[in-house]
């Protein structure tokens, strides 16, 4: 199963609201994770189980979806979420995981 | 609070094997997946392969036949070997901590990760 995330890269303002899409090739029977990551920088968890948000992240950031579809949403985009954006999820066979090809949020 | 630190060789020659260690340091080894990921330069995440403190271990297809991960559940480290590398293999690798969860559908998340290791191939 392949994970499909657009756009690719997108430039926006700070207090944009930013929404993130990741497509599955076919439907999974799993959540997706999604993960931030800043240059020179591990990931970071934001959300899993689609829409649950890891403890400390902001609430500006959500998630939801299933199936197919699976959104990343950013309501008023700050300085410090420039970054790019990844989409994870559980293949059960084989077990496994993928990601998606990322986003990348820049500065307009 | 749960850290990973991870070490190993940075510079190898193609066909040499790639080994690289994680700890696990303030938080149990069981009842996690631990995991390896790797991020060409300027590239995506890709997943290599994880291990349980048992020793069950789930690799990614593509590199299955060159991957063994390891746990020492003594020391509370994992490790993973990868053989008869190529400039292709060249990359940061991570370390990171799994958890699989079930709702109406299974998660799966990884919530700690160690700070990467370049890794470089080059003859």
């Amino acid at each position: 199963i392949q994970l499909t995330q657009s756009p690719s890269s997108l430039s926006a303002s700070v207090g944009d609201r930013v929404t993130i899409t990741c497509r599955a090739s076919q439907g999974i029977s799993s959540y997706l994770a999604w993960y931030q990551q800043k240059p020179g920088k591990a990931p970071k968890l934001l959300i899993y189980a689609a829409s649950t948000l890891q403890s400390g992240v902001p609430s500006r950031f959500s998630g939801s979806g299933s199936g197919t579809d699976f959104t990343l949403t950013i309501s008023s985009l700050q300085p410090e979420d420039f970054a790019t954006y990844y989409c994870q999820q559980l293949n059960s066979y084989p077990r496994g995981l993928t990601f998606g090809g990322g986003t990348k949020v820049e500065i307009k | 609070q749960v850290q990973l630190q991870q070490w190993g060789a940075g510079l190898l020659k193609p066909s040499e094997t790639l080994s690289l260690t994680c700890a696990v340091y303030g938080g149990s080894f069981s009842g996690y997946y631990w995991s390896w990921i790797r991020q060409p330069p300027g590239k995506g995440l890709e997943w290599i392969g994880e291990i349980n403190h048992s020793g069950s271990t789930n690799y990614n297809p593509s590199l299955k036949s060159r991957v063994t991960i390891s746990v020492d559940t003594s020391k509370n480290q994992f490790s993973l070997k990868l053989s008869s590398v190529t400039a292709a293999d060249t990359a940061v690798y991570y370390c990171a901590r799994g958890l699989l969860g079930l709702r109406a559908a299974y998660y799966y998340y990884m919530d700690v990760w160690g700070k990467g290791t370049t890794v470089t191939v080059s003859s």
